[in-house]
């Protein structure tokens, strides 16, 4: 069976450190990788997405991830946390027959 | 409406009852998925329904799980003879069209606020 792992179960950061979160996936051929986010109270969200070509893909809010298919990563970065970034952060991958595969997620915590 | 909406937000049960669980996918959106998230666990993939294809239904956990789409649109989740290890937040996705070789707006899901499930 397929499947996404998230390392980082829970991350602390102050405002203004750099983040990165970090996201494997099993080999399955051609995928579509996804990071959603889930604000407290609020409903899962997308950040960004990859399909194909530049492997280094910008989503909203400054987030960006890079895949490497090498590595079978997709890791999640920002370069300046701010307070408002504290959410859940879920990392999804779509294999062929489109089965959606999420991660367990990360939960980021940013101290103002 | 706007978005994916589920009812009802909150359901509280007996074990051993049957409970439906319903969504209301984006207009026009092809795809719906259930999906169960619980406590300190990702999303757990149950089902998904593409336009007039037979559903996916290889995530459901038991066959006490099953679940409808009627007329392409909305969805129900039953769960028959509920029991505690079912306490969750189901969550139901929508999305415009299927195809790892699509363009931009392919394959995002759109997510409802989910339903949480209480059995007690």
């Amino acid at each position: 069976a397929q499947s996404v792992s998230q390392h980082n179960h829970h991350v602390i950061l102050s405002e203004a450190a750099s983040l990165e979160l970090g996201c494997n996936y099993s080999y399955g051929g051609t995928v579509n990788l996804f990071w959603y986010v889930q604000y407290p109270g609020q409903h899962l969200q997308l950040l960004l997405k990859y399909f194909s070509g530049d492997p280094l893909v910008k989503g909203i809010k400054g987030f960006e991830a890079e895949f490497i298919k090498s590595k079978f990563s997709f890791n999640l970065r920002k370069p300046s946390v701010q307070w408002s970034d504290t959410a859940e952060y879920f990392c999804a991958v779509m294999y062929t027959g489109n089965q959606f595969y999420f991660g367990t997620g990360t939960s980021l915590t940013v101290i103002p | 409406g706007a978005g994916v909406s589920q009812s009802p937000s909150n359901k509280v049960t007996e074990k051993g009852k049957d409970v439906e669980l319903r969504c209301d996918p984006i207009s026009g959106h092809t795809a719906l998925y259930w999906y169960r998230q619980s406590l300190g666990q990702g999303l757990e993939f149950l089902i998904y329904f593409q336009g007039n294809s037979a559903p996916d239904k290889s995530g459901l956990p038991s066959d006490r799980f099953s679940a409808e789409r009627t007329g392409g649109s909305v969805s129900t989740l039953t769960i028959q003879r509920t029991q505690q290890e079912d306490s969750a937040v189901y969550l139901c996705a929508s999305s415009a069209a299927l195809g790892l070789a699509g363009g931009s707006s392919y394959n995002e899901q759109f997510f409802g606020p989910g339903t949480r499930l209480t059995v007690l």
